[in-house]
């Protein structure tokens, strides 16, 4: 099925350590999303892409980048996670004007 | 500034009951107004969405009604089951931008 498909789905990191979290889509969608959702809160969007173009959001810190190598991948670097980057990280895709899709999420812990 | 603004926070409903939650916005730019049900340790899914020419949509025991005049939009949920129980974001696109601005969110609790 097509869909929307996150890795790991469980990150464990230390405090200072760069991790990555992988989206892929197999929708062919044009735009990708990353958001960052903390326990009871709404998601919080980071960044998209539209095709290769990056928008990011003005109150995204510095401390997180975005990657899109192609339209079925897209990458999220925290180059030095702090503990309030715990959350889940959800990747979602769309066409344009279309309908958004979201994977399952990355629940990312940081000790 | 939050740019849409969803109530209740919390609702108890009892099985076979109507859930209602309730969305309003102010940014005119808003073309797309969908639903997501979110479970525990999962991602929101698609739940149902409207467009602002359309006054309600119904898809099963799910219902949008819209008013675009006030600029409020809610969701209904008939025959209101356990299964239901989850947490329920409206959001809004922005036709400008390809982005979308969620509400708080709602946690529905359907009591057996």
């Amino acid at each position: 099925d097509a869909m929307v498909i996150q890795n790991p789905r469980y990150q464990v990191t230390q405090f200072g350590k760069p991790v990555t979290l992988s989206c892929s889509q197999t929708l062919n969608h044009n735009v990708m999303y990353w958001y960052q959702q903390k326990s009871s809160q709404a998601p919080k969007l980071l960044f998209h892409y539209y095709d290769k173009d990056f928008n990011n959001e003005a109150d995204t810190p510095d401390n997180f980048q975005s990657r899109r190598p192609n339209t079925s991948f897209c990458f999220l670097d925290i180059r030095s996670p702090g503990l309030g980057d715990a959350a889940m990280y959800l990747c979602a895709t769309s066409r344009l004007m279309g309908e958004q899709y979201f994977g399952p999420g990355t629940r990312l812990t940081v000790t | 500034q939050q740019q849409v603004k969803q109530s209740p926070q919390s609702l108890i409903v009892q099985k076979g009951g109507i859930s209602i939650i309730n969305c309003a916005y102010e940014n005119t730019a808003f073309d797309y107004f969908p639903w997501y049900q979110q479970f525990p340790g999962k991602g929101p899914a698609l739940l149902i969405a409207i467009r602002p020419d359309v006054s309600e949509k119904k898809e099963g025991r799910f219902t949008i009604s819209f008013n675009k005049s006030a600029k409020q939009f809610s969701l209904h949920i008939m025959d209101s089951q356990p299964g239901d129980s989850a947490t329920y974001f409206c959001a809004a696109r922005n036709r400008g931008f390809n982005k979308f601005y969620f509400g708080s969110g709602t946690k529905l609790n359907v009591k057996p």
